[in-house]
């Protein structure tokens, strides 16, 4: 139980262009869910934070206009990074939480952008 | 900022021995810790999760908790090559009205030697 289905598992886009990336969670209502970004050889960081139905609150340093969350249901939550730039390459990943203490990964997305 | 500190590694250990695994943490109210295991190129999956002071054993893996220390641990009891990956502490922090967002240690890599 507690699945995660994360997609695109791997993106490789152009300078300028924006990227989707979806995550649902499959078996379970996600109370809220986490998207995090890992550049190689260091650890996640979280981005932001999104609720189903409210607006999603961003860590510091995180350009909200740039990387676009919406949680529009209880099972899907998307992560659109617009205008994409070859800094912005790294491995993208999301995660639901349910109950109190329950938190589930998607299996990332690696995004490249050339 | 509410840190997580792991030494980075890498930590070696032959195979069949106790490979330990620390964790500090610098929030003292927080609730929850986690470890994960991270393979190269991969999400994370969960190891243990602990709540309480004191020991928990999961097979061959046992978190150890001290609050009072602000101090987690993972044994990994006979170590295999398999296990060799990115371990990651993740502390849930108490803040009133937050989301129970993870905030996660560097990681340590390891090492398991035939």
């Amino acid at each position: 139980g507690a699945v995660v289905s994360q997609h695109p598992s791997w993106v490789i886009c152009k300078s300028g262009t924006s990227v989707k990336i979806e995550c649902r969670s499959l078996d379970f209502q996600a109370t809220t869910m986490f998207w995090y970004r890992q550049f190689p050889k260091q650890s996640l960081m979280l981005m932001a934070t999104s609720n189903e139905g409210s607006k999603a609150t961003y860590e510091q340093g995180v350009e909200k206009d740039k990387f676009l969350i919406n949680h529009a249901s209880l099972t899907l939550s998307t992560l659109t990074v617009t205008s994409a730039h070859p800094e912005d390459s790294s491995f993208y990943i999301c995660s639901a939480s349910w109950g109190n203490y329950g938190y589930t990964f998607g299996s990332g997305t690696r995004l490249t952008v050339v | 900022q509410k840190e997580v500190e792991q030494n980075s590694g890498p930590l070696s250990v032959p195979e069949g021995a106790i490979a330990s695994l620390n964790c500090t943490y610098s929030d003292r109210v927080s609730q929850s810790f986690f470890w994960y295991r991270q393979y190269s190129g991969k999400s994370p999956e969960l190891i243990m999760s602990i709540y309480s002071n004191g020991d928990k054993e999961d097979g061959r893996f046992t978190a150890q908790l001290n609050k009072a220390s602000q101090y987690v641990s993972l044994l990994i009891r006979d170590s295999q090559p398999s296990d060799s990956a990115t371990y990651l502490c993740a502390v849930n922090p108490y803040e009133s009205g937050g989301y129970n967002k993870l905030i996660f240690g560097a990681g340590t890599r390891l090492a398991v030697h035939p």
